[in-house]
Order: C-alpha cells, then structure tokens, then sequence
C-alpha cells in the first residue's frame, strides 16, 4: 500500500465545473504540498500546508490532520488547469524528502 | 531570478554506460533534492544534501547511484552501468530552509529525461 494515494487517478470535465481531488496519507506529516505537472513540463508547486486551508484564485486546499486527508479544489475549471495534480508529504521533522501520490490526470474539455 | 535548471534536458543512452545529471539550484538554497519519475508515476526521492553533505541517502536503488555537490551549489548525479530500467525523468529541486525550520517549499527543476537503451 503507498503511503501517499490520490483519487481519482484520472479526471475529466467540462468547463466551468468545480474538481476535487483527494489525498490519504498514512504517515506522520510536518507538510503537505500540492503540485502540477504539465506534460513535458516541470513541477509547480502550488500550495505547502499543515494545517486549515489556502486558496489562491481559482484554488483551494484543505488539510484534516486527524483523518490524514487533503483536498485540492479547483473551481470554475478552464481547459489550461488541465494538467497532473501531485500530492506529496513530508513525513518527518528529521528529513525534508517528499512522499509523492502518483497524481490526478485532469482534463477539462471546453 | 534564475530557477533551478538541469542539465542535459534529454539523455539517450546504451546499457551499461556511465551518465552524469546535474543540476544548479536557485542561489542560496542550502538544500537539494533528487528524485526519479518513472512514466506514470509519481516522482521517487533519491537523496538530498544539506550544504555540501548527504542529509538522506535512503532513496538511491543501489550503488550504481551516486551523487555529490562538493560547493554546496551544484549538485551531480552519476549512475554507473546504465540499465534499461534506468530510464526515466531526474528532477532535482532546492529549498531555502534549514533542518531547524518545518516548512520549507521546494522548488523544482525542469528534469533530465533519461533514457537507456
């Protein structure tokens, strides 16, 4: 069983509709990040959170500690959020290396 | 400013030689991270350094793999005797932070994609 699972491993819809991606981990985390990945592209990092909720535009992240879950929230989707979705962790204080999901492939259609 | 660059961007390669990935962080950053991304999945850590010192070695596969950053800048990964199950992308990436601090967000590089034939 990966430490890190994301779901739906793939996702599409049309634009204008509200996404959700979830993320479960089964670690101890210090953080929590969310990243983007173009094809062909590097990675984005989107949010880093611990606790709560961010939002930046059109996004928003939440983190439940206690359930060990987070949700990336995309509303009013447009065909350039297209793209894959990672949710990584960091699983300890003593180190700084990642966890990574294996991603969300989100296609928006207009 | 600069990003974090890596370089070559595209590597092809036989089985059974020896390639070098390197990366530049952005100036400052005291720590750099290497993973590999197979085709589909999510990227895998390799090691990470703190200054010029391997803080996290645990993810390299097995000792083909090895890398260094003698200036606490530049960071090289080296693999001996290439294998086909080598191929992949190589994404390294830095951070500002120390191992005092919790959150310390990780910028990453465009990738290496490495492929043994």
């Amino acid at each position: 069983k990966n430490e890190v699972e994301q779901s739906p491993q793939n996702l599409t819809a049309q634009e204008g509709e509200f996404i959700t991606i979830n993320c479960s981990y089964s670690v101890g985390i210090s953080a929590l990040h969310w990243l983007q990945q173009h094809p062909g592209g590097g990675i984005v990092s989107l949010f880093m959170l611990s606790s709560g909720k961010k939002k930046h535009g059109r996004l928003i992240a939440t983190i439940n500690i206690q359930e060990k879950h987070s949700s990336l929230h995309i509303t009013a989707s447009h065909p350039r959020d297209s793209a894959v979705y990672i949710c990584a962790v960091k699983s300890s204080y003593n180190t700084d290396k990642l966890i990574f999901g294996t991603g969300t492939r989100l296609q928006v259609f207009p | 400013g600069a990003g974090v660059s890596q370089t070559p961007s595209n590597k092809v390669t036989e089985k059974g030689k020896y390639v070098e990935l390197r990366c530049d962080p952005i100036s400052g950053h005291t720590a750099l991270y290497w993973y590999r991304q197979s085709l589909g999945q999510g990227p895998e850590f390799l090691i990470y350094f703190q200054g010029t010192g391997a803080a996290d070695d645990s993810g390299l596969p097995n000792d083909r793999f090895f890398a260094v950053r003698p200036e606490g800048s530049v960071s090289t990964l080296k693999i001996q005797r290439t294998e086909r199950g080598d191929s992949a992308v190589y994404l390294c990436a830095s951070s500002s932070g120390t191992s005092e601090l919790s959150y310390n967000e990780q910028f990453f590089g465009p990738g290496t994609r490495l492929t043994v034939l």
